[in-house]
């Protein structure tokens, strides 16, 4: 069974600067890999799906590249309301989750 | 516009039974397959079980594997959870989602994400 590794577990930064969330395969995966937001109290939405591609109606500021074993989630310029939980997910395996919270 | 609405959850002593409910809309629900999520307080996501468009097939995480049964009833646009003989560690927020799908000829075959997600419904287990 795949195992996905984030990286780091919480991430401090302020509004306005760049944001890079790594999730990392046990096996390669090709480019079959998801990503959601959740903030507290809330379902997660899907972001990016297929390493790379967005979600219906996610804003142009969050990206997904890599492939393989190896993915990351870039919020080019952070919003006060991208202040949530991001995990990544591959079938039936989530990624334990990366914080990203304000410094 | 999709909507997936849970409902069932509450307070159970440890070995008893729930069923949750999943009220679907907004899409052609006997068109997806369809998954079980939850995620225990303050912990990360963890999928519960999966189902076929027409319930002919069926998957389970190990944890719960014969003691929780999923099931739809694509009439009444509806999933289903029955969970029997509850622990502790089954304590969460059951989210209903939605299993995205490609179409290629005239086929259409289930991808590996979920594309849409209900709101959740909270299971507590406890004396």
């Amino acid at each position: 069974e795949i195992v996905l590794t984030q990286s780091p577990a919480t991430l401090s930064l302020s509004p306005g600067e760049r944001a890079t969330l790594s999730c990392r395969a046990s096996q390669s995966v090709s480019s079959y890999l998801a990503w959601y937001q959740q903030k507290p109290g809330q379902a997660p939405r899907l972001l990016i799906y297929d390493a790379s591609n967005r979600a219906t109606g996610i804003p142009a500021r969050f990206s997904g590249s890599g492939s393989g074993t190896d993915f990351t989630l870039t919020i080019s310029s952070l919003e006060p309301e991208d202040f949530a939980v991001y995990y990544c997910q591959q079938r039936r395996t989530f990624g334990q989750g990366t914080k990203l919270e304000i410094k | 516009e999709v909507q997936l609405v849970e409902s069932g959850g509450g307070l159970v002593q440890p070995g008893g039974s729930l069923r949750l409910s999943c009220a679907a809309s907004g899409f052609t629900f006997s068109s997806y397959w369809m998954s079980w999520v939850r995620q225990a307080p303050g912990k990360g996501l963890e999928w519960v079980a999966n189902i076929k468009q027409d319930g002919s097939e069926k998957y389970y995480v190990d944890s719960v594997k014969g003691r929780f049964t999923i099931s739809r009833d694509n009439a009444k646009n509806s999933l289903y959870l029955q969970m029997n003989s509850l622990r502790a560690e089954d304590t969460a927020v059951y989210y209903c989602a939605r299993v995205s799908m490609y179409y290629y000829g005239s086929g259409s075959y289930a991808r590996y994400y979920f594309d849409y997600w209900g709101q959740g419904t909270l299971v507590t287990v406890s004396s």
